[in-house]
């Protein structure tokens, strides 16, 4: 399986700061990721795919960059609504793992 | 509109069978993956395996092979996730997605979550 690394898993910040997490894969997978946020209690909701490409509706305070084995998910001042939990997925070849999470939640 | 509705919560007892669905609308069933997503409680997102309804591929993730059959009925656009035998530690919620297209990559829309509590 291809293990997908999430760093930091836990984030402190404040209302307008820039956050940055990142996604690392143990093999190169291209540009096959996608970003999610997850709110409490409620199904994920895909923000990022194809490593960079923004998903329709989504802010775009929200952005993905990365190819290959490392990703980042940019939040361009943090906003009340984004503090949640942040799952990176690899689609390149099954299973489609997910990272182990990262929660922003405010300082 | 594109939407997924799960059915609902789930109490049962250890080695009972049990069936959760997925029933998709607003958009053509049989064209697009569907997935299946363990979330444990406090714990993150697990992806066990996904199905083309159109031809019924499926794909297990290994450690939910053998444990967990995907299956689908296309006369009802509906997807669900099987067990034989519930253990304990199968106590979840469950998510259904959909891809975002018709290749089997990343989910698009998702479903409410069907919360499957497995005790004696």
């Amino acid at each position: 399986d291809i293990q997908v690394t999430q760093s930091p898993s836990f984030l402190s910040a404040s209302v307008g700061d820039r956050v940055t997490i990142t996604c690392r894969a143990s093999q190169g997978i291209n540009s096959y990721l996608a970003w999610y946020q997850q709110k409490s209690q409620k199904a994920p909701k895909l923000l990022i795919y194809a490593a960079s490409t923004l998903q329709s509706g989504v802010p775009v305070r929200f952005s993905g960059s990365g190819s290959g084995t490392e990703f980042t998910l940019t939040i361009s001042g943090l906003q009340p609504e984004d503090f949640a939990t942040y799952y990176c997925q690899q689609v390149k070849t099954y299973p489609f793992t997910f990272g182990q999470g990262t929660k922003v939640e405010i300082k | 509109e594109v939407q997924l509705v799960q059915s609902g919560a789930e109490v049962k007892k250890p080695g009972e069978p049990l069936k959760i669905s997925c029933k998709g609308s607003g958009y053509s069933f049989s064209s697009y993956w569907i997935g299946w997503v363990r979330q444990m409680p406090g714990k993150g997102l697990e992806w066990m395996g996904i199905i083309y309804p159109g031809d019924s591929e499926t794909r297990y993730s290994p450690s939910f092979q053998g444990q967990v059959s995907i299956s689908v009925d296309n006369s009802i656009s509906t997807a669900y996730l099987h067990w034989s035998r519930l253990k304990t530690s199968d106590t979840a919620m469950y998510y259904c997605a959909r891809t975002l297209d018709s290749t089997d990559t990343w989910f698009g829309p998702w479903g409410q979550g069907t919360l499957v509590t497995v005790s004696s």
